[in-house]
């Protein structure tokens, strides 16, 4: 079992707002990296740190962080977004990394 | 921009050890702003860290797989390697090879390979 929680499943309507959760203890220490890995693909990654993005990747694609949760928001999120996406972190103890179980983005 | 890439058997017998190398080309291996690290999805699911090395040879294993597992680095061929021992079906996957950035409030992969398919089956 994963120590970060994701949503299995998100759906959002083209152009409009979505945010994906990742839960976890971890996450009141040390800040989530989100990736966003479509079929066949390696994952890429989209999110990094407070709220830091790669080179190319669109500003659409911001993060948070609040408590246990940390958020990976896609504000108007466009076909090309429709992916599955993972959030990263350090364990607890600080020595491990964990993945979330990941959450299947469908735009409408 | 890293590029790495994965090299090795894709197919490993049962009890068997699995050997898996990753290229690193577009920077040092020697670079201290980097852990090395594997990564492996089974078909259909998700995401498992395996570990992670540092060029000094310092290593980080899952310790769901600690017992099972050596990482190591080649800083003269600016690569690094995974050996599991003793595998099963249950260590079929996709193996991703990674280029790590850790800071004292973050962890997170910088750039990937494309993944090399590693089926347990005799």
């Amino acid at each position: 079992s994963s120590e970060l929680t994701q949503d299995p499943a998100v759906s959002v309507a083209l152009g409009q707002t979505v945010r994906i959760t990742c839960q976890g203890d971890s996450l009141r220490s040390y800040y989530a990296s989100w990736y966003q890995q479509k079929p066949g693909q390696a994952p890429v990654l989209v999110v990094y740190g407070k709220n830091n993005r790669p080179s190319g990747i669109p500003d659409r694609f911001s993060g948070s962080s609040s408590g246990n949760t940390a958020s990976l928001t896609i504000t108007g999120a466009q076909a090309e977004d429709e992916a599955d996406y993972y959030c990263n972190s350090r364990d607890s103890t600080g020595n491990r990394v964990v993945f979330g179980g990941g959450t299947k983005l469908t735009v409408l | 921009q890293l590029q790495l890439q994965e090299s090795g058997p894709g197919l490993v017998k049962p009890s068997e050890t699995l050997s898996l190398t990753c290229t690193v080309s577009g920077g040092s291996i020697s670079s201290s702003s980097y852990y090395w690290g594997w990564i492996r999805q089974p078909p259909g699911k998700g995401l498992e860290w395996i570990g992670s090395i540092y060029y000094s040879g310092s290593t980080y294993y899952n310790p769901s797989l600690k017992s099972r597992l050596t990482i190591s680095v080649d800083t003269s061929k600016n690569q690094f390697s995974l050996k599991l021992n003793s595998v099963t079906a249950a260590d079929t996957a996709l193996y991703y090879c990674a280029s790590c950035v850790t800071t004292v409030t973050t962890f997170y992969v910088d750039s990937w390979g494309q993944g090399t398919l590693v089926t347990v089956s005799s």
